[in-house]
């Protein structure tokens, strides 16, 4: 059973820091993809980024509201995804869901299907 | 940014009812297309992915279709455990984006 455990969420101050940790078992987390969605209290869900494998060479993608700021890490010895998110803004109060990716191939189509979350967990940006 | 307008976002409805949600791109997305389900203070649950392909596990009530920009996630034969909130996500380009949400609650 592949599962997704985040850890680091908390109060912080507008301007500071803070380092969300993710960590999978049941899965060989170094052959996928993983993302990172945010969810401010009440509201829709935002994709925040992505980082591809090692094939892939770790490459990142980023929505363009944390882009600057947050930078998507992962140690695929330690089967850990991490999420460093600096300059916090108190649009940035969500709960965190680390994601897996699986590529799945379709008549010839790469689709990437965000199939495991982990439970989530909170960051409140505030003075 | 793609950007997709779901609708409706609030859905009363029946145990046994069809209901239907749409969810329209802005601009031509081929299948990139999943949609979601998310009950209070849980993480989303993925139902349906390049479309119209079900995710293992998922019931088969769930059903869904492509027409273009236009995508449609049917429940046929509600049950009490599909009152929940459903959202769709684009993946054709980044950044990834999803709908604004629907949410099917009991009449």
């Amino acid at each position: 059973e592949v599962q997704l455990v985040e850890s680091g969420g908390g109060l912080v101050q507008p301007g500071g820091s803070l380092r969300l940790s993710c960590g999978v078992s049941g899965s060989t987390f170094s052959d996928h993809y993983m993302d990172w969605v945010r969810q401010a209290p009440g509201k829709g869900l935002e994709w925040v980024g992505r980082i591809r494998d090692k094939a892939n060479s770790f490459t990142t993608e980023y929505a363009a509201s944390v882009k600057g700021r947050f930078t998507i890490s992962r140690d695929d010895s330690k089967n850990s995804l991490f999420l460093q998110m600096n300059s916090l803004k108190t649009d940035d109060t969500a709960v965190y869901y680390c994601v897996r990716v699986t590529l799945i191939t379709i008549f010839g189509a790469v689709h990437g299907a965000l199939e495991f979350w982990g439970q989530g967990t909170l960051v409140t940006v505030s003075s | 940014d793609i950007q997709l307008t779901q609708s409706p976002s609030f859905l009363s409805a029946s145990v046994g009812d069809r209901v239907t949600i749409t969810c329209r791109a802005s601009q031509g997305i081929s299948t990139y297309l999943a949609w979601f389900q998310q009950k209070p203070g849980r993480a989303p649950n993925l139902l349906i992915y390049a479309a119209s392909t079900l995710q293992s596990g998922v019931p088969s009530r769930f059903s869904a279709s492509a027409s273009g920009t236009e995508f449609t996630l049917t429940i046929t034969g509600l049950q009490s455990e599909d009152f929940a909130t459903y959202f769709c996500l684009q993946h054709n380009k980044y950044p990834l984006t999803f709908g604004g949400g629907t949410k099917v609650e009991i009449k």
